[in-house]
């Protein structure tokens, strides 16, 4: 059974800091998801890896994967209180039907 | 079309009572998810449909919860005899494609948060 954990659960970080978080997984997968949640709502998605050494940018935000450690990385560069959110990183099970397995977030705070 | 659509956003029910939600995917997407997210947590797979049919139920999918999607449009999941233990946010997503698009994956709704009392 596909187990997705992250770490930190809890990031409090002062605005201009560079922080990553890490999204591990049990079993094997090439697709990984992340998204963002503000709180009471719905997830926005931010990347979608497809492949092993897939690395994307978007603003401040960069993830990458690594297939054959089963490891993908979310890097802030220079927060912003604007990141601040719970971010979730999503595996793709081939078990039965296609279906997304989610990690249990990193709720990020950035201070300013 | 803007998205996907669910309803309603919030309901508070008294436990024991049924409830029923309502999602209305994207028009060209054939396959539908629900989720559960309960505070804190990641959301949790429910149940999947590719146009009607129901392809796949989760172990977390008690007997008391039903789901359809007749016609292969909008679905709706029920609970009956709900418990306090059900109250989280049931998020409904969609897509044209296994795993969802290439570039943002599935379209999530905005759920239906749900408060047993």
């Amino acid at each position: 059974e596909l187990k997705v954990e992250q770490n930190p659960l809890f990031l409090s970080m002062q605005e201009g800091k560079n922080y990553t978080i890490y999204c591990n997984y049990s079993t094997t997968s090439d697709r990984l998801y992340w998204y963002r949640q503000d709180p009471g709502k719905s997830l926005e998605s931010l990347f979608v890896l497809l492949s092993n050494g897939a690395v994307k940018q978007e603003g401040r935000l960069m993830a990458s994967l690594d297939t054959k450690a089963r490891l993908s990385t979310l890097h802030i560069t220079a927060a912003v209180h604007d990141l601040s959110a719970t971010y979730f990183c999503a595996v793709a099970s081939f078990s039965g039907t296609y279906k997304y397995i989610f990690g249990t977030g990193t709720r990020l705070k950035v201070l300013a | 079309d803007t998205g996907v659509s669910q309803n309603p956003r919030h309901k508070i029910t008294k436990r024991g009572q049924n409830v029923t939600f309502r999602c209305d995917p994207i028009s060209e997407h054939n396959r539908l998810y629900w989720y559960r997210q309960t505070l804190g947590q990641g959301p949790e797979f429910l149940t999947y449909f590719q146009n009607e049919a129901q392809l796949e139920k989760s172990r977390l999918l008690s007997d008391r919860f039903s789901a359809e999607r007749p016609k292969g449009s909008f679905s709706t999941l029920e609970i009956q005899r709900t418990e306090q233990g059900d109250s989280a946010m049931y998020l409904c997503a969609s897509s044209s494609r296994n795993l969802g698009d290439a570039n943002y994956g599935y379209t999530f709704g905005s759920g239906t948060r749900l408060t047993v009392v």
